[in-house]
């Protein structure tokens, strides 16, 4: 079981351009979430899945796409990155609503 | 609005020494309030609690929760310096939500 896990580790950006930060959990868990996590702001939801075909925003969605076209994948688009989105970026997966989540690695972004 | 708020924002004391972070919440429907431990990388998860009044326990750490005052609280007893790391509250939002409302964390640094 390699639980949630994440790719890339790091990744350097410069503003404008777009990528994707993978999130992929093999424990069959229906929901996922992203997160991202500055200094001094604690974990902030960016969006959210209940189940394959199944998303929704959270608190910070603003310039963040998601689609979950498998139970497995979660993936997470930077459309157009701004400098505003450096920050370290967490998938999280949980077998319901209300239980424990499992984290992923974390990604580190920077944009420039 | 919903929130969490832990106290204190950070922390440092000596090995041996006992160690008591706060987690207060104000939070629609409240379910449950969860507790983990992060270190460098991803947060690992420590408790569940949902019922007020019953301490759960792990070796040296423990945590209870008071849904009347509204607050949680986690003990550390004899840290040790692998204690060091920061310690995040959450909260899980209402019934249909797929929401976990996180405090800020308490930075935790425990010197040998």
């Amino acid at each position: 079981n390699a639980g949630v896990t994440q790719t890339p580790k790091f990744q350097v950006l410069k503003t404008g351009q777009s990528m994707t930060l993978q999130c992929a959990q093999d424990m069959n868990h229906e929901y996922m979430s992203w997160y991202r996590q500055d200094p001094g702001m604690g974990l902030r939801l960016i969006h959210y899945s209940v189940g394959a075909g199944i998303t929704d925003q959270g608190e910070v969605p603003n310039g963040y796409n998601v689609s979950r076209s498998t139970t497995e994948d979660f993936p997470l688009r930077l459309l157009s990155a701004a400098p505003s989105q450096t920050s370290v970026y967490f998938c999280a997966s949980s077998y319901s609503q209300g239980s424990r989540q499992f984290f992923g690695p974390g990604t580190r972004l920077t944009v420039l | 609005e919903d929130k969490v708020v832990q106290s204190p924002l950070s922390l440092v004391v000596h090995e041996g020494d006992t160690v008591t972070l706060n987690c207060s919440y104000e939070v629609t429907n409240f379910r449950s309030l969860l507790w983990y431990k992060q270190e460098k990388k991803a947060p690992t998860f420590l408790f569940m609690l949902t019922s007020s009044g019953i301490e759960k326990k792990s070796g040296r750490l423990s945590s209870i929760l008071d849904k009347k005052e509204l607050f949680s609280i986690l003990n550390i007893t004899a840290t040790q310096t692998g204690d060091s790391a920061i310690y995040l509250c959450a909260v899980v939002g209402p019934s249909g939500t797929y929401k976990y409302i996180f405090g800020t964390g308490t930075r935790l640094k425990v010197l040998a």
